[in-house]
């Protein structure tokens, strides 16, 4: 199964962008790329998806390099509302919705 | 928001009994999800089902059954519940499993004493 690494943690500053890295370097040609995420005391929320082109939508953009082995999910303007654990996670075929750790992000006031 | 509804949203049960949680959907979506999250484990698949009758084993599927009757009802179910139980559970539901958004309920938290 194709796997996804994030860092386990990251904190940003209220109002600023935030980037959020997520290596995939055995994904295949028909995976598709997912990020989820996670509020506190929260079940999970769709963010974005991509297969090939950067995205984006009202939530946020998903950049994805030319290789597709890595991409980056972008918050333009960091909110307190945020903070999360982020799932990036690869979909292809009939593969169910697996997550892995992800990252946590923290937002400073 | 689609519609997915988990029920009851809290319980509390005596190890050894049967427990069946249920997640109903409206939103027609023939993929149905169940997790368990646990404080450093994350979100673990237990089972899922892509149609009516037709379900699989995820990741941490030993001690609980599925069933699905109906497209709009996903039921899980402890058969004789266990301590190591005592959990968040959600679940979630999607059209398709690669191209779409998935809908995830509220959670159901279980606590086995």
């Amino acid at each position: 199964d194709a796997k996804t690494t994030q860092p386990n943690s990251m904190e940003s500053n209220e109002e600023e962008p935030v980037h959020l890295p997520c290596n995939h370097s055995t994904i295949s040609g028909t995976d598709y790329i997912h990020w989820y995420r996670q509020l506190p005391s929260q079940g999970p929320e769709y963010v974005i998806h991509g297969l090939t082109s950067n995205v984006n939508n009202r939530m946020a953009s998903l950049a994805i390099a030319e290789d597709r082995k890595s991409s980056t999910l972008i918050l333009h303007r960091a909110t307190l509302r945020d903070a999360a654990v982020y799932y990036c996670i690869l979909l292809s075929g009939n593969t169910p919705l697996v997550f892995g750790k992800g990252t946590r992000l923290s937002v400073i006031a | 928001d689609a519609g997915i509804t988990q029920s009851p949203r809290h319980k509390v049960t005596e190890t050894g009994t049967p427990v069946t949680l249920r997640c109903h959907q409206t939103e027609n979506h023939r993929y149905m999800y169940w997790y368990r999250q646990d404080p450093g484990h994350g979100l673990r698949l237990i089972h899922y089902s892509y149609g009516v009758k037709d379900t699989d084993k995820g990741e941490v599927s030993d001690g609980y059954s599925v069933s699905r009757s109906k497209t709009e009802d996903f039921l899980l179910t402890l058969e004789s519940a266990t301590s190591s139980q005592t959990s968040v559970y959600f679940c979630a539901s999607g059209d398709r499993g690669f191209n779409t958004e998935a809908f995830f309920g509220q959670g159901t938290r279980l606590t086995v004493v």
